[in-house]
């Protein structure tokens, strides 16, 4: 079974200091990972996704996230948060299922990003 | 190219009555999947169809089922409607299911 654990329900920063926010997984096959934006009464956006084609990922808005299998993470940041960043921002694994041949994704509870002026 | 387009946006119903919800899909997108968003429970999985089948199901009740038409648009029907189905239900389309989803705007539903 695989799962996610995004592990701050909140992060309160500045506008323009760094931004991190953390996630780990485990799944008991190759997973594809993901960070999704939700901004509020909206549906979710696509940030970036991990492919396997290198380890640090860079998605949209300055957004980038490092794989490290060693630690079982996907940890996203940014150098600098905009106002416009404060959101919900949820990690998503998606794995093979254990009957094989589809993929079922599990999202982590989120991360609600406050970003003060 | 136009996005996930869900309707309504807003429903209200009461106790017992049953709900369909209506997701019409990215063009070219055959895979369309449903969660359902609460602040107690987050994110959860309900169904994703790919060409008109049922490829994976969450752990959800029966009341909870769906279908996919031909035009990959999909519906999801909630029977027997219970206060804590009140939810935003979220539809998201992709090419394929291990691939980036795109969601739509989602429908919330009040079950009073």
């Amino acid at each position: 079974a695989q799962s996610v654990t995004q592990l701050d329900s909140h992060v309160s920063v500045s506008e323009g200091t760094p931004v991190l926010l953390r996630c780990n997984y485990s799944s008991s096959y190759s997973p594809s990972l993901f960070w999704y934006v939700q901004h509020p009464n909206k549906g979710l956006q696509l940030l970036l996704k991990y492919t396997s084609a290198a380890t640090l990922v860079k998605g949209i808005n300055g957004f980038e996230a490092e794989f490290k299998k060693s630690e079982t993470s996907f940890h996203l940041t940014k150098p600098s948060a905009h106002m416009s960043d404060a959101a919900e921002y949820f990690c998503v694994v998606t794995g093979e299922s254990a009957s094989g041949g589809s993929y079922i994704p599990t999202f982590g509870r989120g991360t609600s990003l406050i970003v003060h002026p | 190219k136009a996005g996930v387009t869900q309707t309504p946006r807003y429903l209200i119903k009461t106790r017992g009555q049953q709900v369909t919800l209506s997701c019409s899909p990215i063009s070219g997108h055959r895979s369309v999947s449903w969660y359902q968003q609460t602040p107690g429970q987050g994110l959860q999985f309900l169904f994703e169809y790919f060409s008109e089948t049922q490829r994976n199901k969450g752990n959800f009740p029966g009341r909870f089922s769906g279908r996919q038409f031909s035009n990959s648009r999909s519906e999801m029907n909630v029977s027997t409607l219970e206060l804590g189905d009140s939810a935003l239900y979220l539809c998201a389309s992709s090419l394929r299911s291990d691939d980036i989803q795109y969601f739509g705007a989602g429908t919330r539903l009040s079950v009073l």
